[in-house]
C-alpha cells in the first residue's frame, strides 16, 4: 500500500483561509468515513484535529473543519494564525484492519 | 488528565529486540484500545499497528509481519510494543496514542521514545 497523497506544502497569511488536500483511492479514503488529521509542530507529539472526516475533538478550534468528496478528504484551515505553522498529516482506515498515513504537508504562515 | 509516558530512548545494533512500554494514567485502560506509530528522522508518520486491551486483539502493518508483538499489562495500565530483528531503517521515534474511538482517532499521545540502530 501507498501512503495517502497529500501536497508538499501549503502557505497562507494570517487571517486567511487554506486548505490542504488527501488523495487516496476507493479503497481507503474513498471507501470509508474514517479519515482524520493530525497536526505536529516540529520535536513535538502529533495532536488529533480532526476524526471521521469532520469531527473536532474537544479543544480542537472550530477554524479547523474537515470535509471528503470521493477518494479525497480536506482539511480547512480558516483565519490562519501564526501557531497553526506546523506539519499535517491525513490517515484513512484502509480496510483488513489497517490504517495508513499521508506523506504529510508542512503549512506555513506567511 | 490523561497521560502517556513512555519508556526513555534505546541504541540497538542490527539483529536485536527493542520494547518500548507506554505508561498510561488518567482514564480506564481497557476501555480504549492503544495505536503504535513511528516517525523516522525527517520523514513522515507511519502506523504500525493497534491493541485493544481489554482482550488483547491487536493489529498490525503488514510489513510488521513477524516482528512486531503488541501487549497491554491491564495491572500496571501499561502497553508494550517489541520489535525484533532491526535494522537500520528501524531507526525512528515510536509513539504510543490512546484512540478516542476508533484506531485513526489518536487523541492521546506519548512523548515519543527514540530507537537508534547502528553498529
Amino acid at each position: 500500500q501507498s501512503a495517502l497523497t497529500q501536497p508538499p506544502s501549503a502557505s497562507g497569511s494570517p487571517g486567511q483561509s487554506v486548505t490542504i488536500s488527501c488523495t487516496g483511492t476507493s479503497s481507503d479514503v474513498g471507501g470509508y468515513n474514517y479519515v482524520s488529521w493530525f497536526q505536529q509542530h516540529p520535536g513535538k507529539a502529533p495532536k488529533l484535529m480532526i476524526y471521521e472526516v469532520s469531527k473536532r475533538p474537544s479543544g480542537v478550534p472550530d477554524r479547523f473543519s474537515g470535509s471528503k468528496s470521493g477518494n479525497t478528504a480536506s482539511l480547512s484551515v480558516s483565519g490562519l494564525q501564526a501557531e497553526d505553522e506546523a506539519d499535517y498529516y491525513c490517515s484513512s482506515y484502509a480496510g483488513n484492519n489497517n490504517w495508513m498515513f499521508g506523506g504529510g504537508t508542512k503549512l506555513t504562515v506567511l | 488528565q490523561v497521560q502517556m509516558v513512555q519508556s526513555g530512548a534505546e541504541v540497538k545494533t542490527p539483529g536485536a529486540s527493542v520494547k518500548v512500554s507506554c505508561r498510561t494514567s488518567g482514564y480506564t485502560f481497557n476501555r480504549y484500545g492503544i495505536t503504535w506509530v513511528r516517525q523516522a528522522p525527517g520523514q513522515g508518520l507511519e502506523w504500525m499497528g493497534w491493541i485493544s486491551p481489554s482482550n488483547a486483539n491487536t493489529h498490525h502493518a503488514q510489513k510488521f509481519q513477524g516482528r512486531l508483538t503488541m501487549t497491554t499489562d491491564t495491572s500496571t495500565s501499561t502497553a508494550n510494543m517489541e520489535l525484533r530483528s532491526l535494522r537500520s531503517d528501524d531507526t525512528a521515534v515510536y509513539y504510543c496514542a490512546r484512540d478516542l474511538s476508533i484506531p485513526g482517532s489518536s487523541i492521546n499521545w506519548g512523548q515519543g521514545t527514540l530507537v537508534t540502530v547502528s553498529s
